[in-house]
């Protein structure tokens, strides 16, 4: 089946924007992580959710930062007055959840340049 | 100092020498290991997973964790120029009340045909 989609693929904000991230993970996955991936760097956990509960936000790096999941499936990460640290991939995965939490797919990412 | 340490390479071998790839991490309550394999400008791929101590074979890779060293490893024999890719180790501390992945800043590999 379909894999993890995301949407844009590639995203240039000018600093101040606001900016909006879709992720579509794969059906039934009761899991969706988000995470941000500098240069050279790997990725790091920003928020969690498990349906529609936001259980773990402790990643996001600013009140800016706003994750959303209301009906439990897609996703949108929401990036309010965009600074220039904001340049980044920001990787959305899914996981079944229960037994199998530990396996995370990948989206391809949303490359974030804030100018 | 962070929790999971990777030497970021890059590593550049010649088509078919056998490749490995190493992290170290300090939290003991990680239990689950996970290998990423990540192409320019892609997701990362889960490649393998290892659960607490000991070998898993898949193919030409071979994954080990030792958790008395805190030292995971990463073996590819035969290895391909396709091959060539940023691998992430990632770990999870499964009792905590996120299943969120610890990572590895990544090894970039080159494998020279």
């Amino acid at each position: 089946g379909a894999g993890v989609s995301q949407s844009p693929r590639y995203k240039v904000a000018k600093r101040g924007q606001d900016v909006a991230l879709r992720c579509d993970p794969i059906s039934g996955h009761v899991s969706l992580f988000w995470y941000q991936q500098a240069l050279g760097q790997g990725p790091e956990f920003l928020t969690y959710f498990q349906n529609e509960a936001q259980l773990d936000k402790s990643g996001l790096p600013s009140d800016r930062f706003f994750a959303e999941r209301p009906e439990g499936s897609v996703s949108t990460l929401k990036i309010q007055r965009t600074q220039q640290e904001d340049s980044a991939v920001y990787l959305c995965a899914s996981s079944p959840g229960g037994g199998k939490g530990y396996e995370q797919y990948f989206g391809p990412g949303t490359r974030l340049t804030v100018t | 100092q962070k929790e999971v340490e990777q030497d970021p390479g890059p590593l550049s071998v010649p088509e078919g020498a056998i490749v490995s790839l190493n992290c170290t991490y300090s939290n003991s309550a990680f239990q689950y290991f996970m290998w990423y394999r990540q192409y320019s400008r892609k997701g990362p791929e889960l490649l393998m997973y290892t659960y607490s101590s000991g070998n898993k074979e898949d193919g030409r890779f071979t994954a080990q964790v030792d958790k008395s060293s805190k030292y995971i490893s990463l073996f590819i024999r035969d290895s391909q120029p396709s091959d060539s890719a940023t691998y992430l180790c990632a770990m999870i501390d499964y009792g905590g009340a996120t299943n969120k992945l610890i990572f590895g800043t990544g090894t970039l590999l080159a494998v020279q045909p």
